[in-house]
């Protein structure tokens, strides 16, 4: 079985802080996806990686940058986390781009204060 | 942007109930419609992946038909029990893109 995993479950910063999400897949997918999704919108895409040291903007990725160092592990960085960031934040992988299944993490929901 | 619509946004039904709900999607450069599982507290699971226009797939209790022309997708859930309480996702991905556009979701709430 596939396994995402998300460093943390539940997060509360505050305005100003740089904020680190990891991400880790173990079944050496070549892209690996950051979402978040918020109350009555469905989930955006926020940055992808389809390689090591490749990204791609997705559709909002305003105040958010991204790392992937390794195949395995795939982080969100927001620089200077703002109220308007609090949200659900989403990891997937998945083999390739296109119409594979992407596999998706548990969440980590951050609260920015 | 793609817009893709999900409906209802919210239903509540009786175990037993057979119900459906609809994504809707553009028509035009389609490539692969995603259905997906949001059970609360857990990570979303993909259900099926569709790409061919009168694709029909089936997963135990749970059935989704694809029509690529009109740009329609419905999922059916046959006799609802309580454990298939979630959120179901549909995602859109147009040729040539290597990005899925989500609907909103359906919330399904199966009652005893």
């Amino acid at each position: 079985d596939v396994k995402v995993t998300q460093s943390s479950r539940y997060l509360v910063k505050r305005t100003g802080e740089k904020v680190f999400l990891e991400c880790v897949q173990d079944m050496d997918h070549e892209n690996m996806f950051w979402y978040r999704q918020d109350p009555g919108l469905g989930l955006r895409l926020i940055y992808f990686s389809y390689d090591v040291k490749m990204k791609e903007k997705g559709d909002i990725p305003e105040g958010y940058s991204v790392s992937r160092e390794k195949k395995e592990r795939f982080s969100l960085i927001l620089e200077s986390a703002s109220t308007n960031q609090t949200s659900m934040y989403l990891c997937a992988s998945s083999l390739q781009v296109g119409g594979e299944t992407q596999y998706f993490g548990p969440g980590t929901r951050l609260l920015v204060l | 942007i793609l817009n893709v619509e999900q409906s209802p946004q919210s239903l509540h039904v009786q175990e037993g109930d057979s119900t459906n709900f609809t994504c809707s999607f553009p028509s035009s450069n389609f490539y692969a419609l995603h259905w997906y599982r949001w059970e609360t507290a857990k990570s979303p699971e993909a259900l099926f992946v569709m790409t061919l226009n009168g694709d029909e797939k089936k997963k135990g209790r749970i059935s989704a038909t694809l029509n690529t022309k009109e740009g329609y997708s419905y999922l059916y859930i046959k006799g609802s029990q309580p454990e298939d309480s979630a959120t179901y996702l549909c995602a859109f991905l147009t040729g040539g893109g290597n990005k899925l556009t989500f609907g909103t979701g359906t919330q399904l709430k199966v009652e005893l």
